[in-house]
């Protein structure tokens, strides 16, 4: 059981904006630089969000982080076919004296 | 082009040990961290270990004590020697360079826990 907690599923119809939450503790979140991950099937996980809102070059600016207190949140706006994949969060946490990845959320496009 | 390829995985006996290997090209070796990350069938991603550019090393709980990442910078190799082997690890290891997150991850190598 993750110390780092996602709904396991979200969905919606293609141009809607989706949120995903991420609610950790203290330790992790409260603390560290949060990243989120999406994770195609059959494709290596790839990094989205890096220091809880930077974007890597080449990822859309459709993809957004936040994070506020012990939660963070990814946000998908524009909705496209192509996003419907697995997404994590991922932080450090200092209890673990390791690295914690979300439970995930699986995204559909309806 | 950046590459991470993990070889090592395979069938092993509850009890048993494996070494993961993971050749990097593509880019200065040196400067990176790397961690494994597995994946089980079925569920989610969960970080195993990390080794930074100054061989300081951490690991999930569970594996700590049974597992050894070590890194060998003169070869661009990152390894997971892997020892007492039970079913909960079975899973597909990922090899992951890791700057501002895990910015690249291999393919991942089958690990089989079972007698």
């Amino acid at each position: 059981q993750s110390v780092v907690t996602q709904p396991p599923s979200a969905s919606g119809t293609p141009g809607q904006r989706v949120t995903i939450s991420c609610s950790g503790r203290s330790s992790n979140i409260g603390s560290h630089y949060v990243y989120w991950y999406q994770h195609l099937p059959g494709t290596a996980p790839k990094l989205l969000i890096y220091n809880n809102n930077q974007r890597p070059s080449g990822v859309p600016d459709r993809f957004s982080g936040s994070k506020s207190g012990t939660s963070a949140s990814l946000a998908i706006s524009g909705l496209r076919s192509e996003d419907e994949a697995d997404y994590y969060c991922a932080v450090w946490d200092d209890r673990l004296l390791g690295h914690v990845f979300g439970t995930g959320t699986a995204v559909t496009v309806l | 082009e950046v590459q991470l390829v993990e070889s090592g995985g395979g069938l092993v006996q509850p009890g048993g040990s494996l070494r993961l290997s993971c050749a990097a090209s593509g880019f200065t070796f040196s400067i990176y961290d790397f961690h494994w990350v597995r994946q089980a069938t079925g569920k989610g991603l969960e970080w195993v270990s990390s080794i930074g550019t100054t061989g300081d090393t951490y690991y999930l709980g569970s594996v700590r004590g049974r597992f050894i990442i070590s890194r060998e910078d003169a070869k661009n190799s990152v390894y997971l020697q892997m020892n007492s082997l039970t079913a909960e690890d079975t899973a597909l290891y990922h090899c992951v360079r890791a700057r501002d997150g895990l910015n690249y991850w291999g393919q991942g190598t089958l690990v089989t826990v079972a007698s």
